[in-house]
C-alpha cells in the first residue's frame, strides 16, 4: 500500500539555524500540505501546495518558513531561523483532490535547543 | 474563527462495548469532515470521512453527521483494547484542503 514518507524523524537543531524537513507523497497525489503538531496540544495547519504554488497558508506560516517540490517526487519545508517555539511534530500530507481525504506521513519531530 | 470541538476524555469503555465520540464545529461552510486515529507519538490515521448527512459505515466504524447541529459522531462498535488511542475530528476548511482538527478525545477500551 502506498504511504508518504518522511526523512529525518527526528532533527535536533540549534535555534537560529535552517532546517530542512522532507516528504515523499504517494505518487498520485497532487495536493501537499504540512502540518504541526506541539507536544500536547492540536494538529495545526501550516501550508497547502499544489501545481507547484502555495495555494493556503496560515498565520504560523511566516516568512521564516517556505515550501518546495525540487524535483517532482519530494516536497520539502525550510524553517530559515530556528525558533524554541518551532519545536514540534511536523507531517506532511498529501491528497489526490484538494477534498479528498489527506494521508499522513509519519512525521519529523523536531527540536530546537 | 472556524473551530472543531472535541472533549479531550478520557472516554473509558469496557472491551466489546460500543464507544461514541463526538464533535462539534462552528463554521456552516465546512462540508466534509474526517475522523482520525492517532496513537501516542505517531501521525493521523485516517480512519474514515463523511460529507452527507446522515450515518456511514465502515465495518465496526460508523460516522453520522448532522448539518443543522453542526455534529459529527463516531461510533466504535465491539470496542478492542487495541482502538486505546486518540481520536482527531477534522473539518475541511476551504478549497484549498485546509483541515481544521479539534483537539482530540482519549479513548480508553479496558479489556
Amino acid at each position: 500500500e502506498p504511504e508518504v514518507t518522511q526523512t529525518p524523524s527526528h532533527q535536533v537543531t540549534q535555534m537560529g539555524q535552517e532546517v530542512i524537513l522532507r516528504c515523499v507523497p504517494i505518487s498520485n497525489h497532487l495536493y501537499f500540505y504540512w502540518y504541526r503538531q506541539i507536544l500536547g496540544q492540536k494538529v495545526e495547519f501550516l501550508v497547502s501546495f499544489y501545481n507547484n504554488e502555495i495555494s493556503e497558508k496560515s498565520e504560523i506560516f511566516d516568512d521564516q518558513f517556505s515550501v518546495e517540490r525540487p524535483d517532482g517526487s519530494n516536497f520539502t519545508l525550510k524553517i530559515r531561523s530556528t525558533k524554541l517555539e518551532d519545536s514540534a511534530m511536523y507531517f506532511c500530507a498529501c491528497s489526490t483532490v484538494s477534498y479528498n481525504e489527506q494521508f499522513f506521513g509519519p512525521g519529523t519531530r523536531l527540536t530546537v535547543l | 474563527q472556524k473551530e472543531v470541538e472535541q472533549n479531550s476524555g478520557p472516554l473509558s469503555v469496557p472491551e466489546g462495548a460500543i464507544a461514541s465520540l463526538n464533535c462539534t464545529y462552528s463554521d456552516r461552510g465546512s462540508q466534509s469532515f474526517f475522523w482520525y486515529r492517532q496513537y501516542s507519538g505517531k501521525s493521523p490515521e485516517l480512519i474514515m470521512f463523511i460529507y452527507s448527512n446522515g450515518d456511514k459505515e465502515d465495518g465496526r466504524f460508523t460516522a453520522q453527521l448532522n448539518k443543522a447541529s453542526q455534529y459529527v459522531s463516531l461510533l466504535i462498535r465491539d470496542s478492542q483494547p487495541s482502538d486505546s488511542a486518540t481520536y482527531l475530528c477534522a473539518a475541511l476548511s476551504s478549497n484549498t484542503g485546509k483541515l481544521i482538527f479539534g483537539q482530540g478525545t482519549t479513548l480508553q477500551v479496558k479489556p
